[in-house]
Parts: C-alpha cells; structure tokens; sequence
C-alpha cells in the first residue's frame, strides 16, 4: 500500500518569492509521482509526472520536482512565483504493479501567493 | 479534442429526486473514472470502468449508479441521496488503466443535496 503526505497544508508567499511545496511518500513498490494542481472551482490538471529517468522533472510554467528516492520525497519548487500561482496542490503517487490506475493523493496545500 | 467535458456545472436536489450526471471525452481513452471531492480535501476515487467495464467500485453506496454506455461517455446516475452526499464530483480518463498513465480531469459537478 501507498500513502503520501504533504507536509504543509497552506504556504503563503509573496508574489516572486521562491516557493517548495512538499511531499513525502511512503510505499513498499517502486512508484510513479505526480504533481496535480487544481484552480478555484476547476478540476484538477497534471503539473508534472516523474515515470523512470532523470530525477528532476520540469512543467511548461516554471515549476519543477525532484524524485529523491533515499528520501522517498517529490518536493516541488518554483524560483519566482506570480499570482496566477495561487492554487490548490496535489501530490499523488500510483504503484507500479497494481495496473489499477488508482492515484493515491495526498491532503493538499494551498499556495497563497500575495502581492 | 484533448478535454473532458461534464454536464451539468451546477445541481441541486432534493433527497428523493433521480437525476444524472454526464462525463464525455473523445480522446480515444479507454479508462474512465469517477471521483468524489469535498471542500478542501483530495479527490476520493468511487469508480473506474475500463474499456468500458466496471474495474474498481470503492465501496460506494448503491445510491450511486455508475454507467458506461460507450467508450465516450459516463454517466452517474443519482438517487435517494443524502445532504452529506453534497460535493464537487470529478470524472477523469486515461490512455489506459495503468499507473503511469496521466488522469485528464473535467471541471467537475457541484452537487448540492437539500
């Protein structure tokens, strides 16, 4: 079984500060990370994904996780962040060898970017 | 076409009403899910169909009737449910039903239940 927990449930930044948001995983198989952000009254959309490969892992709008197995952590980092940023985060993970496609999440942390 | 859509954005019954929620997507993705998110909190996983066939059902009450008509669409069919029922309702897909593979998330149905 897998778990994920998310060490902070709200992180207030101003705006062009750098931000880390945490995750920490537990599990007994290797795992596929994810990084999901969900918008005020929207669904939830893939930041990014670490599948296999390079451990640091980067989105289109300056985000970037890095897959510290040792630590069992996928910790995401942006240098400068904008008001837009302002969102719920989610980090999930999902077994490789379930096939269930079941994305274990974890509780969530609010980033409160201010200006 | 690379999102999912679902109808409606809003609803509100009352607890002995029947109504539906719809979840369509043309991405060619054969795995289909159905998730239930309070404020707040993580999106919970109800269901999942694959290649249209019910593959994971999370315990969910029978008042909760997931069905998958075709390889587009997905519906979840309501009745007799209860205020604490209240939520943001999800549908996602994927390529497949794998871990690695990325979930595509709809905007959601607010359900309200008087």
């Amino acid at each position: 079984a897998q778990s994920v927990t998310q060490l902070d449930s709200q992180v207030p930044v101003f705006e062009e500060a750098p931000v880390e948001l945490r995750c920490n995983y537990s599990s007994s198989v290797s795992v596929y990370l994810f990084w999901y952000v969900q918008y005020p009254n929207q669904g939830l959309q893939l930041l990014l994904k670490y599948l296999s490969g390079s451990t640091l892992v980067e989105s289109i709008n300056g985000f970037e996780a890095e897959f510290n197995k040792s630590q069992t952590s996928f910790h995401l980092r942006k240098p400068s962040v904008h008001i837009s940023d302002t969102a719920e985060y989610f980090c999930a993970v999902s077994g490789h060898s379930s096939n269930t496609g079941k994305l274990i999440f974890g509780q969530g942390t609010t980033l409160q970017v201010k200006p | 076409d690379t999102e999912v859509t679902q109808t409606p954005k809003h609803l509100v019954m009352g607890m002995t009403n029947k109504k539906s929620l719809k979840c369509e997507q043309h991405m060619g993705h054969r795995a289909m899910y159905w998730y239930k998110q309070k404020a707040k909190k993580p999106p919970e996983l109800m269901f999942v169909y694959s290649y249209e066939k019910l593959s994971i059902n999370e315990s969910v009450p029978s008042r909760f009737s997931p069905e998958c008509p075709n390889s587009s669409l997905l519906n979840l069919h309501l009745h007799a449910l209860q205020p604490e029922d209240s939520a943001l309702y999800l549908c996602a897909s994927s390529v497949r039903q794998a871990g690695w593979n990325e979930q595509f998330f709809g905007p959601g149905t607010r359900l309200t239940v008087l």
